[in-house]
């Protein structure tokens, strides 16, 4: 059983460039949410999908905007990077009704430049 | 402001002695807490949860305490092994009406667990 799976694994841009992350939540979930790691410090929440809509929403600019597809993978995107921008993207899955922990992928780290 | 609060970054503790892990939160909206451990290159693994209608959930070597009126949470592991070196997490949010978490954890800022054997 796979659990989740993100990619890339690194990735580098430049200031201004755009960017896009991709997750596969693990079997039989139907909900992802996005967190952003900061060096040294505990993962921010971005936002969450849930039927293909987001449901939830953390304090992160409109820069930040995210897809989830019909068979529950999802997307990230990035756009007019800034320095700032660059952490470790963490995807979690969950399955909405069963209600309990959510399973994080191994992340993917942006560098921006 | 920081919802969520680990106030030690680091913790040694000996092989077969228990490591306690602390956390302490100031949103009273929140009433439902996770630990995570995070081994470097990896995403946060789930260890365990606790709802805020419990004071106490056991799950093998650990067990997670939950006091309210103190908004405080611990995390005990009893015996340590070398294993369970890795940063800790703790994570809140507010429940659901089927036992479960919201899904917007916020979390605390980590403590690095060693074990020395």
């Amino acid at each position: 059983d796979a659990g989740v799976t993100q990619s890339p694994t690194h990735l580098i841009k430049t200031r201004g460039q755009q960017v896009t992350l991709r997750c596969s939540p693990k079997s039989g979930h139907d909900t992802v949410s996005w967190y952003q790691q900061a060096l040294g410090q505990g993962p921010q929440f971005i936002f969450q999908y849930y039927e293909e809509e987001e449901r939830q929403r953390g304090n992160f600019p409109d820069r930040f905007s995210g897809h989830q597809f019909p068979n529950y993978s999802s997307e990230l995107n990035v756009n007019a990077l800034l320095l700032g921008d660059s952490a470790l993207y963490l995807c979690a899955s969950s399955y909405r009704d069963g209600g309990n922990e959510q399973f994080f992928g191994p992340g993917t780290r942006l560098t921006v430049l | 402001d920081q919802q969520v609060k680990q106030n030690s970054p680091s913790l040694s503790v000996q092989e077969g002695r228990i490591s306690i892990l602390n956390c302490d939160y100031t949103n009273s909206m929140f009433d439902y807490f996770l630990w995570y451990k995070k081994y470097p290159a990896e995403g946060p693994t789930f260890l365990i949860s606790i709802s805020s209608i419990k004071d106490k959930n056991e799950d093998g070597r650990f067990t997670v305490f939950l006091n309210k009126s103190a908004k405080h949470l611990s995390l005990h592991i009893v015996p340590s092994q070398p294993g369970d070196s890795a940063v800790y997490f703790c994570a809140a949010s507010r429940g659901t009406n089927y036992g479960g978490s919201q899904g917007n954890l916020i979390f605390g800022k980590g403590t690095k667990l060693s074990v020395k054997p």
